[in-house]
């Protein structure tokens, strides 16, 4: 099954303790991407990766680190992570950029950090 | 930088056609509109994209007027399961996407 899979799907830390949000497709896609979700913001794109190796910033990469070390996976790394980065996270791939293809989300990751 | 505006809200009833309408004031000439519908806690789903003129799918039709300063979803014939919120989607700079601001649709019986 063509899927964006994200992981862990919850999770509550504690301010200045490093964590990673892990992504994955399976559809062969070149472009992925970061979003946060914050009630009354919409989403905001973090950042995105054109492909292996080419990652540039979204609206909001403020306190964010990404990686593409390969096609399939693109983790989000949050180095000292703090209360405001409390939100709701969601990858996403498709084929080419610019919006031209349709985008597959992933299933969200809800983040807490006390 | 784009900026993309949407009605925070809609209210219809099951039955009806439903227009929402996204205004954004600076888009390239090539560039492709796209529609996204999300369920709370769920991410966003491709409804229909569009570059000009009108675009017809199975769901729903998609306008873009002649200066491509806006779009507008048309939803035929709305049931209970259309309530969700809906997103217009562009292209921004080289490889930047931005969402538009969200209209919540509320489909009652």
């Amino acid at each position: 099954e063509a899927q964006v899979t994200q992981n862990p799907r919850y999770l509550i830390t504690v301010t200045g303790k490093k964590l990673t949000v892990t992504c994955s497709q399976n559809m062969n896609h070149e472009y992925m991407s970061w979003y946060r979700q914050d009630p009354g913001l919409g989403l905001r794109q973090i950042y995105y990766s054109m492909n292996v190796e080419v990652t540039d910033k979204g609206d909001v990469p403020e306190g964010y680190k990404v990686s593409r070390k390969e096609k399939r996976n693109f983790p989000l790394i949050l180095e000292s992570p703090s209360p405001n980065q409390t939100s709701l996270y969601f990858c996403a791939s498709s084929l080419g950029d610019r919006g031209y293809n349709e985008q597959f989300f992933g299933p969200g990751t809800r983040l807490t950090v006390l | 930088l784009a900026k993309t505006t949407q009605p925070i809200s809609m209210d219809s009833y099951e039955g009806q056609e439903v227009n929402i309408t996204c205004s954004h004031n600076n888009i390239a000439t090539n560039d492709y509109i796209t529609w996204y519908q999300q369920f709370p806690s769920q991410g966003p789903r491709f409804i229909i994209q569009g570059y000009k003129t009108k675009v017809t799918n199975e769901v729903a039709s998609l306008f873009i007027p002649a200066d491509r300063k806006s779009s507008t979803l048309s939803l035929p014939r709305v049931s209970l399961s259309d309530t969700a919120v809906y997103y217009c989607l562009l292209p921004e700079g080289f490889q930047k996407l931005v969402f538009g601001t969200g209209t919540r649709l509320l489909v009652s019986p």
